[in-house]
């Protein structure tokens, strides 16, 4: 069986401020996709990152980053010098090629100013 | 990649009712997937559309409450049939392709 587990329900931050989103998962899959995805207030899926089992390579873009680790099953996610605009809930999602996305809960993001 | 558009964005509605959510892709994706996000909520499927039959639906979800369409490669329905406001939801069509996941801009249901 699948599963996301994004054991943080809400982080609130003050902007400029480092947070990491953390997501553990599930499989027994050997090749599997992870995905980030942002939802504003609007309701919209924003896709942020696609990374597949085999690359373990840690990316950069921005003021993102993602830390994917197959030792722990986890794949996190870091915001750099918070912004306003980043206040969204953030989802996790894991799926083996063709299968349809298993999402985690999800993680409220709140940055003040 | 693929580019989702649908439609309505937001509806309210009454009870009892149907409202049909129309995604179409601007290419040929694999799988097209159906989900309800409710207040608060994570992303629940609720059926993969197979194109030219009839949908597979996840447990708790029938084809009588959603029937689902997809006629071709690039075009899907949704219904959701008999309304109650326990239906209030976002509803969000996703795209598959090469193993990336596109996704619609949602439809925001409010039943009163």
């Amino acid at each position: 069986a699948q599963k996301v587990t994004q054991a943080q329900t809400e982080i609130s931050v003050v902007e400029k401020e480092d947070v990491t989103l953390d997501c553990v998962y599930e499989t027994r899959d050997t090749t599997y996709y992870l995905f980030w995805y942002k939802q504003p207030p609007s309701g919209e899926l924003v896709f942020l990152i696609r990374r597949n089992s085999f690359d373990e390579q840690n990316e950069i873009s921005g003021r993102y980053s993602w830390n994917f680790q197959k030792s722990t099953s986890s794949f996190n996610f870091t915001i750099t010098a918070s912004q306003v605009v980043d206040s969204a809930v953030y989802f996790c999602a894991l799926n083996t090629g063709f299968q349809k996305l298993v999402f985690g809960t999800g993680t409220r993001l709140l940055v003040s100013p | 990649s693929a580019v989702i558009s649908q439609k309505p964005s937001r509806d309210i509605c009454q009870r009892g009712t149907s409202l049909t959510i129309q995604c179409q892709v601007d290419s040929q994706v694999t799988m097209m997937f159906w989900y309800r996000q409710q207040p608060g909520q994570s992303l629940t499927l609720i059926a993969t559309a197979n194109q030219g039959s009839e949908a597979t639906y996840e447990s708790g979800f029938v084809i009588d409450k959603f029937p689902i369409s997809r006629p071709n490669l690039t075009f899907s329905t949704l219904t959701v049939s008999n309304m109650s406001p326990e239906d209030s939801s976002i509803y969000l069509c996703s795209g598959h392709l090469d193993a990336e996941a596109f996704f619609g801009q949602g439809t925001r249901l409010t039943v009163v």
